[in-house]
């Protein structure tokens, strides 16, 4: 059972338009962190949101950490083929392991 | 400034055998932590070595084994090798000072036969 469920698993989208990636859990977590990930590669850090209700914005993305610190979201505003990839959100209780969701693959059409 | 290193980048053994994978963390940082990804699913915490020791452990049986040299490297070590262990391993380091935040390597695809 995964401890973070991710939604949606699959989204395909043509570019220009937003997407919505969400990340939930019944567990608080002291920190949450979303990577992107290639395939046959490594996950790639994009963002460490710490503080409940926390919004940080990196360019066209934008991440958002729930108030009681179990659920975020991560908005991508007018996709590129370049965004495309699997996208996976992972927290961190105090023990500092990170337990991932399962990911969400998004495919921008150009 | 080289990020986390893995090697090998590939590697395929049959079942029964043992294998050993490396991992070199970023500079600076002095935790390792080693996760197991099969295919189509999030990346699974094996466990994590900070000081030399093994600090923090997943649901992974005896098989699963490891080391930390005190130039902060890693090997991650599996005996009796299962089909089901066939997976990308990812190393991920991070500082004590900020260790919520792991970067990763880009992992060692392991295929059992």
């Amino acid at each position: 059972t995964q401890l973070l469920e991710q939604s949606p698993q699959f989204l395909s989208i043509q570019e220009g338009e937003n997407l919505t990636v969400y990340c939930n859990s019944s567990s608080v977590f002291s920190s949450l962190q979303w990577y992107r990930q290639e395939p046959g590669e490594g996950p790639v850090l994009l963002v460490t949101v710490v503080t409940g209700g926390e919004v940080k914005k990196l360019k066209r993305l934008t991440f958002q950490f729930g108030d009681a610190r179990k659920d975020s979201s991560l908005h991508i505003t007018a996709a590129q083929p370049g965004d495309t990839g699997l996208y996976l959100c992972a927290g961190a209780r105090d023990d500092y392991k990170l337990s991932f969701g399962a990911g969400t693959t998004v495919t921008v059409r150009a | 400034d080289a990020g986390v290193t893995q090697s090998p980048t590939h590697l395929i053994k049959t079942r029964g055998q043992q294998v050993t994978l490396r991992c070199s963390p970023k500079s600076g940082h002095d935790t390792v932590s080693w996760y197991q990804q099969a295919l189509g699913q999030g990346p699974q915490f094996i466990f994590q070595y900070y000081e030399e020791e093994e600090r923090q452990r997943g649901n992974f049986p005896d098989r699963f084994s490891g080391h930390q040299f005190p130039n902060y490297s890693s090997e991650l070590n599996v005996n009796a090798l299962l089909l089901g262990d066939s997976a990308l391993y990812l190393c991920a380091s991070s500082a004590l000072a900020g260790r919520r935040t792991q970067y990763f390597g880009p992992g060692t695809r392991l295929l059992v036969l």
